[in-house]
């Protein structure tokens, strides 16, 4: 099945920096792949989303890249704030009728 | 907004008892999934359904038993609950698009 993997598994950053969270995914048939933040104690909350014909997608201070060819994502967050300490995973599934597959999660910290 | 309700939100439980998760949603979404939370794992997908009447196993259905009596409703049973199945667990729900809808999680311990 779906493996989907996430890098780093953890970020300790300064507020106002930028960082980067990569993701993997292995099965070429996934078209759809949305991200989810959760903050200390909270529910996940989508966050962002692209589909597998698209290579870009930005929403305010997040830009999200789809490279189909190498099956890999990142997420680009920038000016970050405190308030983005959270964990952040990558998702992947096929379409609405089959499984959705998560990765590991990558741990965010921003001090301020 | 989606909304997806869980109940209780915290639980004690003895080994070898009985304890059943619920969740709501008023989205009107056909999926809905349970998943299981622990420190070092992520997201661990323990049952699923894509309809009233229809419960799917997931990647570590051993041990738990699901039940989707209506559109509304998933509830997550585990007959003879163990120390191992202390977590915090998550019920979402998911529409045409696949975007998941997630519930405020339940934290479970088994003493």
């Amino acid at each position: 099945g779906e493996q989907v993997e996430q890098l780093p598994s953890s970020l300790i950053v300064q507020e106002g920096a930028s960082v980067l969270i990569n993701c993997s995914y292995t099965d070429s048939a996934s078209v759809y792949f949305p991200w989810y933040k959760q903050e200390p104690g909270k529910r996940l909350q989508f966050i962002i989303d692209i589909r597998s014909n698209m290579e870009r997608k930005q929403t305010q201070r997040l830009t999200l890249l789809f490279d189909k060819k190498t099956k890999h994502l990142s997420l680009h967050i920038t000016a970050t704030q405190p308030g983005d300490s959270a964990i952040y995973f990558c998702s992947a599934s096929r379409n609405s009728n089959n499984r959705i597959f998560f990765g590991d999660g990558t741990q965010l910290v921003v001090k301020p | 907004e989606a909304a997806v309700t869980q109940s209780p939100r915290n639980k004690v439980a003895v080994t070898g008892g009985k304890v059943t998760l619920s969740c709501n949603q008023t989205n009107n979404h056909n999926n809905m999934y349970w998943y299981r939370q622990d420190t070092g794992h992520g997201l661990r997908l323990i049952h699923y359904s894509y309809g009233a009447g229809s419960t799917e196993k997931g990647d570590i259905p051993d041990g738990y038993k699901a039940s989707r009596p209506s559109q509304e409703n998933f509830s997550l049973i585990l007959e003879l609950a163990t120390p191992s199945q202390t977590s915090v667990y998550f019920c979402a729900s998911g529409g045409q698009q696949n975007t998941l809808y997630f519930g405020a999680g339940t934290r479970l311990s088994v003493l």
